[in-house]
C-alpha cells in the first residue's frame, strides 16, 4: 500500500545537536511539506518542496534545513540554531489532480530536548 | 493569498447533541477544502474533502460539511456527538491547480464531548 512513512516516532535531542527527521513516500507525489505543531497553535509550515532539488521556506524556517534529492524523500534537519525544537512534526505530500487532488500525512515525529 | 480561520479554539458538547465546528476561508480561486481530525499523539486523519463537486460533502464517522461560496464557509457538522469524537479538528485550504501555494491550516478546534 502507498503512503508516507515518518521516522522515528519519538526523537530526543541534546543541546547543540543536529537531528534529522525522515519522511519517505511511495505515492509518486510531486509536492512534500513539513509542518510543526505546538499546542494551541495549529500547524505551521516549515519548508515545502514542489519538485526534486527545489524547496522553499515556509513561515518558520529559521533553525531548520531540508533537502530533496529524490522524489520519494524529504528529510528535515533540526539544527542547533533552533532554540525551541520540542514539538510534533508532521510531513505531508500532495498530488495536483485538480478536482481529484489528494493529500496524505505521515503519522508524525515527537521531538523533545534532553 | 489563501487563509483559513477556525472561529472557535474549543467547543464542548454533550454526548448525543449536535456538533458544529466553524471554518471560514479566503481564496482568490476555487479552492479545495478539507477537514482533518487528530486524536492525541496521532497523525492526521481525513474526515472529508470538497473539490468543486457537490457542495454538501459527507465524510467518515457521520460528519458532513457544506461549502457555501457566498459565505466563504465550510463548517463541519455531526447530528449526534459520540465520546470518541473528542479530538482536535483542522480545516485546510488548498489550491488544486497550482503547485506554488502550499496547504494552509486553520489553528484547530478542540472538541470535548461530555458524558
Amino acid at each position: 500500500d502507498g503512503g508516507i512513512t515518518q521516522s522515528p516516532k519519538y526523537l530526543f535531542r541534546k543541546e547543540g545537536q543536529n537531528v534529522t527527521l525522515s519522511c519517505e513516500q511511495n505515492l509518486n507525489h510531486d509536492a512534500m511539506y513539513w509542518y510543526r505543531q505546538d499546542p494551541g497553535q495549529g500547524l505551521r509550515l516549515i519548508y515545502y518542496s514542489q519538485i526534486v532539488n527545489d524547496f522553499q521556506k515556509g513561515d518558520i524556517a529559521e533553525g531548520y534545513s531540508v533537502s530533496r534529492e529524490k522524489k520519494e524523500s524529504f528529510p528535515l534537519t533540526v539544527t542547533s540554531a533552533q532554540k525551541n525544537p520540542t514539538a510534533f512534526y508532521l510531513c505531508a505530500s500532495r498530488i495536483k489532480m485538480g478536482v481529484g487532488e489528494k493529500l496524505f500525512f505521515g503519522s508524525g515525529t515527537q521531538l523533545s530536548v534532553l | 493569498a489563501q487563509s483559513v480561520t477556525q472561529l472557535d479554539s474549543h467547543v464542548s458538547v454533550s454526548e448525543g447533541t449536535p456538533v458544529l465546528l466553524r471554518c471560514n476561508y479566503s481564496s482568490s480561486y476555487s479552492p479545495s477544502l478539507f477537514w482533518y481530525v487528530q486524536h492525541p499523539n496521532k497523525g492526521l486523519q481525513l474526515l472529508l474533502k470538497y473539490t468543486s463537486a457537490a457542495t454538501l460533502v459527507k465524510g467518515i464517522n457521520g460528519f458532513e460539511a457544506e461549502f457555501k461560496k457566498s459565505e466563504t464557509s465550510f463548517h463541519l457538522t455531526k447530528p449526534s456527538a459520540h465520546m470518541s469524537d473528542a479530538a482536535e479538528y483542522f480545516c485546510v485550504v488548498s489550491d488544486p491547480w497550482s503547485g506554488n501555494t502550499p496547504l494552509v491550516f486553520g489553528k484547530g478546534t478542540r472538541l470535548s464531548v461530555i458524558a
